[in-house]
């Protein structure tokens, strides 16, 4: 069957670290990811979007990699910072689709 | 920078009745979709909409119900006969044309069926 699978526990980390979040899928050929933030009873909110051919985008300090031979995309947030706090969703979009098929995505907790 | 928007923010509705949920999408975009989210739970979707028809729709999205783009800015969800499982944000979002893959949500409506 088809899954994207994201952490499932929290990650906590200290003000000025890098935080990695893992979106990991199966049985999915995917023409691009994207990586959303979500804040508690808000909508998503887009952050980078990376396509298939393509390993590595970055925007600020943010960072995204794919790669699709392990089916799995890292999501880099670098010198964290407390407003960082949310969860953070992965969503694939297949070849040829138009959907958006979210995974059930990271809490991150950045400490002061 | 031009925001996907919603109406109403939250709606308290009983069983069985009828709802509209109310986006206006970006204004050059021209996909459109609508997505829900039960509490705890993954975002799903539920309708994609292009050129004045549906284009794609999920198991969730049955005969209760249906879309609409009535004028040029507004898109709407009608919900028929609500049941109390449809309790959950339902989230709007748009994507421009072309290459443009990127699909930008509004704040969501939150619906309460009791």
């Amino acid at each position: 069957s088809q899954k994207i699978e994201q952490n499932s526990e929290a990650l906590n980390i200290q003000e000025g670290k890098t935080a990695t979040l893992t979106c990991n899928y199966t049985n999915y050929s995917p023409a691009y990811l994207q990586w959303y933030r979500q804040d508690p009873g808000r909508g998503p909110v887009f952050l980078l979007l990376i396509r298939e051919n393509e390993k590595e985008k970055r925007k600020e300090r943010l960072k995204v990699t794919f790669d699709t031979t392990l089916k799995q995309s890292l999501f880099h947030i670098t010198a964290s910072q407390p407003a960082d706090s949310a969860t953070y969703l992965c969503a694939l979009v297949r070849v040829g689709g138009n959907k958006l098929v979210f995974g059930a995505g990271t809490i991150l907790r950045v400490k002061s | 920078e031009p925001e996907v928007t919603q109406t109403p923010s939250h709606q308290v509705t009983q069983m069985g009745q009828e709802v509209i949920l109310r986006c206006v999408p970006i204004s050059n975009h021209l996909y459109f979709y609508w997505y829900r989210q039960i509490l705890g739970q993954k975002v799903e979707f539920l309708v994609s909409f292009y050129n004045n028809e549906i284009s794609e729709k999920s198991e969730i999205f049955d005969d209760q119900f249906s879309v609409e783009r009535p004028d040029g800015s507004n898109f709407t969800l009608k919900i028929r006969s609500t049941k109390l499982e449809d309790s959950a944000m339902y989230f709007c979002a748009s994507r421009a044309a072309g290459g443009q893959e990127t699909q930008y949500f509004g704040p969501g409506t939150r619906l309460l069926v009791l």
